[in-house]
């Protein structure tokens, strides 16, 4: 049973656009919302995260807008650079556990 | 070194051997986690410990598989019998529990290949 469901699949934007990557959930107990990104060769590593008593989080470039009642979440990277090229993972959890139930990936790809 | 090390990053190894893998956490961090990812998939639970005491254990755990934190601080994953279809990418991670924002830290990984 999946229960975090991602896409795309695969991202490609130009330099300076905005990425956006979209994450829905299953399990109305899951309180914590985190975003990964992974390149390759290297584990995951935390961008920003978000609970769900806040419908949008900023740090940076990074944005997470979070809808509770939709049960959806998503992830934008505003200015998008070449660098940002990677994995994006979205991830959920519950209660205080931090056993993550990871969506399948956005492969993202930004070009010059 | 201030991060989660794993070793080996590579392992082949042949159907029905045996192979463990280490993982060593950030030094003051009290919980540790396996995962596993294959090609294009996410990362997925496989156990976590706090501390010695392992609490949770995945349905993708099986008999095989045996994962041990004996005095709170590195950890060992080990596969027996290993099948073809064990090949993946096995993750170590660590947090500290009781931080206001806990995080969960990823080591690189050790790539196991199952001829």
């Amino acid at each position: 049973q999946q229960q975090v469901k991602q896409s795309p699949q695969s991202l490609i934007v130009q330099k300076g656009g905005i990425s956006i990557i979209n994450c829905a959930y299953e399990n109305t107990a899951f309180d914590y919302f985190p975003w990964y990104q992974q390149f390759p060769g290297k584990g995951p590593a935390l961008l920003i995260a978000i609970r769900p008593d806040v419908s949008e989080k900023k740090e940076g470039r990074f944005t997470i807008s979070f809808n509770k009642s939709a049960k959806q979440f998503s992830l934008h990277i505003m200015d998008s650079q070449p660098g940002d090229s990677a994995t994006y993972f979205c991830a959920a959890s519950r209660g205080g556990r931090r056993a993550l139930t990871f969506g399948s990936g956005t492969r993202l790809q930004v070009q010059p | 070194d201030t991060g989660v090390s794993q070793n080996p990053r590579h392992k082949i190894t042949k159907r029905g051997q045996n192979v463990t893998f280490r993982c060593d956490p950030i030094s003051e961090h009290n919980r540790l986690y396996w995962y596993r990812q294959t090609l294009g998939q996410g990362p997925e639970f496989l156990t976590y410990f706090q501390n010695e005491a392992q609490l949770e254990k995945s349905r993708l755990l099986s008999d095989r598989f045996s994962a041990e934190r004996p005095k709170g601080s590195f950890s060992t994953l080990e596969i027996q019998r290993t099948e073809q279809g064990d090949s993946a990418m096995y993750l170590c991670a660590s947090s500290f529990q009781g931080s206001p924002n806990e995080k969960l830290f990823f080591g690189s990984g050790t790539q196991l290949s199952v001829l």
